[in-house]
């Protein structure tokens, strides 16, 4: 079976400070690969996409970056962090972009001070 | 543009029905997506229609007006474990999803 995990799960930062997140997906080939972003009271915000090895498509201008450095594994980064990058940050996975049922990560909690 | 609204809060008794609605505009429809998010946790998927109608799954189910950019997900027999946000997305065109903020349902005994 299929299975996605991401982490850190919690994260306190300071302004300025780098970022790393990481995802990964087990028991499947070639997903295509989300990061979204989820703010108290707003709906989830797509941030970067991805279909294959080293292809990322940017959503939203922003000081975040995603890299894919292989199949299954999914970079979310930042050189300096923002207080407003502070939130609920999630990534997901489909087989087929068509379908719209995607497989979520446990999710990371990122606080920036 | 792009915009989904979904009521912010919901109350219901466990053992009720409840139906909770959303309403969209969006840039070309290529089927509208159910989520359930318990607090702290990642969303999982409920439901997906692309036609009109009804689409029943157990105690769950969503119904879908493309013509009026409506749609309902209805719980019956709510169960205490039902209490969480309830998220509807749209799928453009471009097959992006559009999310709602989300309802977030409060189930009282």
């Amino acid at each position: 079976s299929q299975t996605i995990h991401q982490w850190p799960a919690t994260l306190v930062q300071p302004v300025g400070s780098p970022l790393s997140l990481e995802c990964t997906v087990e028991g499947t080939s070639n997903p295509n690969l989300y990061w979204y972003r989820q703010a108290a009271g707003r709906g989830l915000q797509l941030l970067f996409y991805s279909v294959g090895i080293g292809q990322i498509s940017s959503e939203v201008p922003q000081n975040l970056s995603a890299s894919r450095p292989q199949d299954r594994q999914f970079i979310l980064s930042s050189k300096k962090l923002l207080l407003s990058d502070s939130g609920f940050y999630l990534c997901a996975w489909t087989q087929q972009r068509e379908s719209g049922e995607l497989f979520f990560g446990e999710g990371s909690r990122l606080t920036v001070l | 543009g792009q915009n989904i609204d979904q009521p912010t809060e919901m109350t219901a008794t466990e053992g009720a029905i409840v139906q909770i609605n959303c309403t969209y505009q969006t840039s070309g429809f290529n089927g509208l997506f159910w989520y359930q998010q318990h607090a702290g946790e990642a969303p999982t998927f409920l439901s997906y229609n692309v036609l009109d109608g009804l689409e029943e799954k157990g105690r769950f189910s969503s119904f879908l007006s493309r013509s009026k950019g409506y749609t309902d997900h209805l719980l019956k027999e709510l169960q205490m474990k039902d209490s969480a946000s309830y998220l509807c997305a749209v799928m453009e065109s471009n097959y992006q999803l559009i999310w709602g903020a989300g309802t977030k349902l409060i189930i009282k005994p």
